[in-house]
């Protein structure tokens, strides 16, 4: 069974700070993982995803996560803080391909809010 | 393309009525997921659809809940004698899955129904 914990329900940082987003996964054969962001009254928009290849995976938006499968993490960073960044964010596993229907599991997301 | 979309955007019923939600994914698309997503918490998996055959069904999906995608095309959730508990946003998502590559790819979103029961 797949599983994510996102460390920190609400972040908070100044405009022009580092953003850290911090996600860890559990999963039985190789996931593919992915970060969407949930703005109020709105469905998810895919930031980034990893599949396989390059460990550091660029999104959209100026953010950006690494895989490190030696601590099953999957952080999102943004070097930048905007106010536009306000939002919910999100950390999903699924199954690689081959192992199943892809279904996503999401963790319980971050609210980040972004302090002027 | 214009994307994910779903109908209606939001939903006030009475406890006990049926309410029916429907979602027209992008049209190449030949897989359709429906999520539930409540209040401070992520959303979770209820079932999908590849083409028309309804493939799996998540626990959360009791008898009451039945989804049917009759044409491949759109699809249509209707939950039967709502209760409280369900309310919740109603999340569908679209991808394309390549059987000969195993391959599926990302799935988009739709903007979700909002169903409260009073």
């Amino acid at each position: 069974a797949q599983s994510v914990t996102q460390l920190g329900s609400h972040v908070s940082v100044s405009e022009g700070a580092l953003v850290l987003l911090r996600c860890n996964y559990s999963s039985s054969v190789p996931p593919y993982l992915f970060w969407y962001v949930q703005y109020p009254n709105q469905g998810l928009q895919l930031l980034l995803k990893y599949t396989t290849g390059a460990t550091l995976v660029k999104g959209i938006n100026g953010f950006e996560a690494e895989f490190k499968k030696s601590e099953t993490s999957f952080h999102l960073t943004k070097p930048s803080a905007h106010m536009s960044d306000a939002a919910e964010y999100f950390c999903a596993v699924s199954d690689g391909p081959n192992f199943g229907n892809e279904k996503l599991t999401f963790g319980t997301g971050t609210r980040l809010t972004i302090i002027p | 393309d214009t994307g994910v979309s779903q109908d209606p955007r939001h939903k006030i019923t009475k406890r006990g009525q049926n309410v029916t939600f429907r979602c027209d994914p992008i049209s190449e698309h030949n897989r359709l997921y429906w999520y539930r997503q409540t209040l401070g918490q992520g959303p979770e998996f209820l079932t999908y659809f590849q083409n028309e055959a309804q493939l799996e069904k998540s626990r959360l999906l009791s008898d009451r809940f039945s989804a049917e995608r009759p044409k491949g095309s759109f699809s249509t959730l209707e939950i039967q004698r709502t209760e409280q508990g369900d309310s919740a946003m109603y999340l569908c998502a679209s991808s394309q899955f390549w059987w000969d590559r195993g391959y599926q790819e990302t799935q988009y979103f739709g903007p979700g129904t909002r169903l409260l029961v009073l």
